[in-house]
């Protein structure tokens, strides 16, 4: 299976920066299908951008995934106090789908 | 509106079992693919099984494999995982998922339930 590897682990921001993390895969993935979600504590998971660089819907255009093959980042351009949260890669290209550890985004 | 509730969840003794249940509206749902996500105390999220739009195809990680089985009811708007053979490896919120496009990516996620295996 594809392991899927977030850095950093923590994320520690002031609201307004600019936030960028990365997903790095073990091997390629197919046709970058490559997901990002955001959860808030107490909540389940958000989808905010499929097949590397879609954002989903109703999501605001601060959020931009980029990437391919192995490499993959969803940057945050100007951090809002609601973006503090822990934020997921998945890749779905591949069977089974797996997850990142998770980035964490921290107020600083 | 899209909603998923999901039910079922509970305390159960190791190699006990448990049948978790979906309920879905908003959307039809037989066409589209549903999973199971779980997220075990403090961790991140797993994947746990899929199943297409019609149920005639289901997948699942290995270390549910003839543990788990997923099923729905198209006709009730029903997903359910019956979870047998429990161990505390499985204690994990439980989220019922729905597939965009039947691509693997999930667009809604229900609230989850907890289910926890203990003696």
């Amino acid at each position: 299976e594809i392991v899927l590897t977030q850095s950093p682990g923590t994320l520690s921001l002031s609201p307004g920066e600019r936030a960028t993390l990365s997903c790095r895969a073990s091997q390629s993935v197919s046709r970058s299908r490559l997901a990002w979600y955001q959860q808030r504590h107490g909540q389940a998971p958000r989808l905010l951008i499929y097949d590397a660089s879609s954002r989903a819907t109703g999501i605001p255009d601060r959020f931009s995934g980029s990437g391919s093959g192995t490499d993959f980042t969803l940057t945050i351009s100007r951090l809002e106090p609601e973006d503090f949260a822990v934020y997921y890669c998945q890749q779905y290209g591949s069977s089974p789908p797996t997850f990142g550890g998770g980035t964490q985004v921290e107020i600083k | 509106e899209v909603q998923l509730l999901e039910s079922g969840g509970g305390l159960v003794q190791p190699g006990g079992s448990l049948r978790l249940s979906c309920a879905a509206s908003g959307f039809t749902f037989s066409s589209y693919a549903m999973s199971w996500v779980r997220q075990a105390p403090g961790k991140g999220l797993e994947w746990v099984s899929a199943i297409t739009g019609s149920g005639g195809a289901t997948y699942y990680i290995d270390s549910v494999k003839g543990r788990f089985t997923i099923s729905r009811d198209n006709s009730k708007n029903m997903l359910f995982l019956q979870m047998n053979s429990l161990t505390a490896d499985d204690t994990a919120v439980y989220y019922c998922a729905r597939e965009r496009a039947a691509q693997g990516d999930i667009d809604y996620w229900g609230q989850g339930t907890l289910v926890t295996v203990s003696s």
